[in-house]
């Protein structure tokens, strides 16, 4: 079946400027994680989102950075006022339940920011 | 991603040989520990877990060892492939329940043929 899909999969983008990620997680998958990875480094984790409960911001490290998704389907991550340190590759994984279980990842997004 | 890892530490296996990669994790209170395999242009993949009620688990060609005395964490690969050679992360689960998993900053192998 189909896996985590991502895009754009590279997005360019001049400082100050807001830019929008998407991922579209697997059919079923209730749990859905963004995470941020700059490079040379590990993952960084954003934002959590599970069925229906409220998302777990607590990774998110400014008010700059929003994420959204339509019940559990299709997530958005937002960030506005693009920064130059905003510049990493941006991942997405969806899981059947909770932190427990295994993440699939998508391709994850290149974000330059200029 | 592409060209992640590019300053990390490197561990180079004559194909064949086995591997072994470390990790030292932070919080003695992680109860779940897991591996993962990251080629250049991709997503990190799920290799294998462990609980911390185990000491060690194998999957095909691949072992996991957690000694938490010492906090730390093994990921042995036998009869390494080119097709191992990739970022390796390791992520533990600072407690139980839903907290998120925490990533080391990884070790890329490279395998030479």
């Amino acid at each position: 079946g189909a896996g985590v899909s991502q895009s754009p999969s590279n997005k360019v983008t001049e400082k100050g400027k807001d830019v929008e990620l998407r991922c579209d997680p697997i059919s079923g998958h209730t749990a859905l994680y963004w995470y941020r990875q700059r490079l040379g480094q590990g993952l960084e984790f954003l934002i959590y989102f599970q069925g229906n409960s409220a998302p777990d911001k607590s990774g998110l490290p400014s008010d700059r950075f929003s994420a959204e998704r339509t019940g559990e389907s299709v997530s958005t991550l937002t960030i506005q006022r693009t920064q130059q340190e905003d510049s990493a590759v941006y991942l997405c994984a969806s899981t059947k339940g909770g932190w427990g279980n295994e993440q699939f990842f998508g391709p994850g997004t290149r974000l330059t920011v200029l | 991603g592409e060209n992640v890892g590019l300053h990390l530490p490197t561990l180079s296996v004559q194909e064949g040989d086995n591997s072994i990669i470390n990790c030292a994790y932070s919080n003695s209170a992680s109860d779940y520990f897991i591996w993962y395999k990251q080629e250049s242009g991709k997503g990190p993949q799920f290799i294998i877990d462990i609980r911390s009620n185990m000491d060690k688990r194998q999957g095909q060609r691949v072992t996991v060892l957690l000694n938490k005395t010492v906090k730390h964490l093994s990921l042995q690969i036998a009869a390494t492939q080119p097709g191992d050679s990739a970022v390796y992360f390791c992520a533990e689960r600072p407690n139980s329940g839903n907290t998120p998993l925490v990533f080391g900053k990884g070790t890329r192998l490279s395998v030479i043929a």
